[in-house]
């Protein structure tokens, strides 16, 4: 069966260093989309991709980046991690761009900066 | 003020019982509207998806979009303790894809045997 997958699914590292949480699908969608998830926010959209070379900022995109290279992968990377972003992190990935395709998840990577 | 507001609850039930979790939003170009389930420690799957005004059936779950007044539902029948999860409501305008998918903050749904 297709999925998605997030590693690690816990991370704890301190303030200032480079993080990066991998996603991988094998469900062949073009789409693929970062968001995190805080108590009192929701989820809240980092980055999203539609395809290899395209990478786009969300809603919450500073201190973060990521890179499109194939299909597969969507890498989150913090550049220098902020207690802040403390978090849940969540992968996404679908089919199309219309709204009616639907949203795959990943489990989570949960992140603790110190 | 929130472009979404849901009820974080808790709200608890005993079994059987016809559960309602409801969204606002103040955002009138919102078209699409979706209902999540998370369980504990698992990522958002995807329940309903309702166009526009209406209802929506599902077996046991029931989509209502009422957008006269910004507000949305999920009615859960016969409700289990597997139902057990928390709730988000997610919208979008139409034709906009999901970089502009709006998530409510999620009701935490406890179902008691």
């Amino acid at each position: 069966d297709a999925e998605i997958t997030q590693s690690p699914r816990h991370k704890i590292t301190e303030t200032g260093r480079q993080v990066t949480l991998a996603c991988h699908q094998t469900w062949n969608h073009n789409n693929m989309f970062w968001y995190r998830q805080d108590l009192g926010h929701g989820l809240r959209l980092i980055h999203y991709s539609y395809g290899v070379q395209d990478t786009n900022k969300g809603e919450v995109s500073d201190g973060y980046s990521v890179s499109r290279s194939n299909t597969e992968d969507l890498p989150l990377t913090l550049e220098s991690a902020a207690s802040s972003q403390t978090s849940v992190y969540f992968c996404a990935s679908s089919a199309q761009t219309e709204d009616n395709s639907p949203l795959h998840f990943g489990n989570g990577t949960r992140l603790t900066v110190t | 003020q929130k472009e979404v507001e849901q009820d974080p609850g808790p709200l608890s039930v005993p079994e059987g019982a016809i559960v309602s979790l409801n969204c606002t939003y103040s955002n009138s170009a919102f078209q699409y509207f979706m209902w999540y389930r998370q369980y504990s420690r698992k990522g958002p799957e995807l329940l309903m998806y309702t166009y526009s005004s209406g209802n929506k059936e599902d077996g046991r779950f029931t989509a209502q979009v009422d957008k006269s007044s910004k507000y949305i539902s999920l009615f859960i029948r016969d409700s289990q303790p597997s139902d057990s999860a928390t709730y988000l409501c997610a919208m979008t305008p139409m034709n906009t894809g999901f970089q502009k998918l709006v998530f409510g903050t999620g009701t935490r749904l406890l179902v008691s045997p």
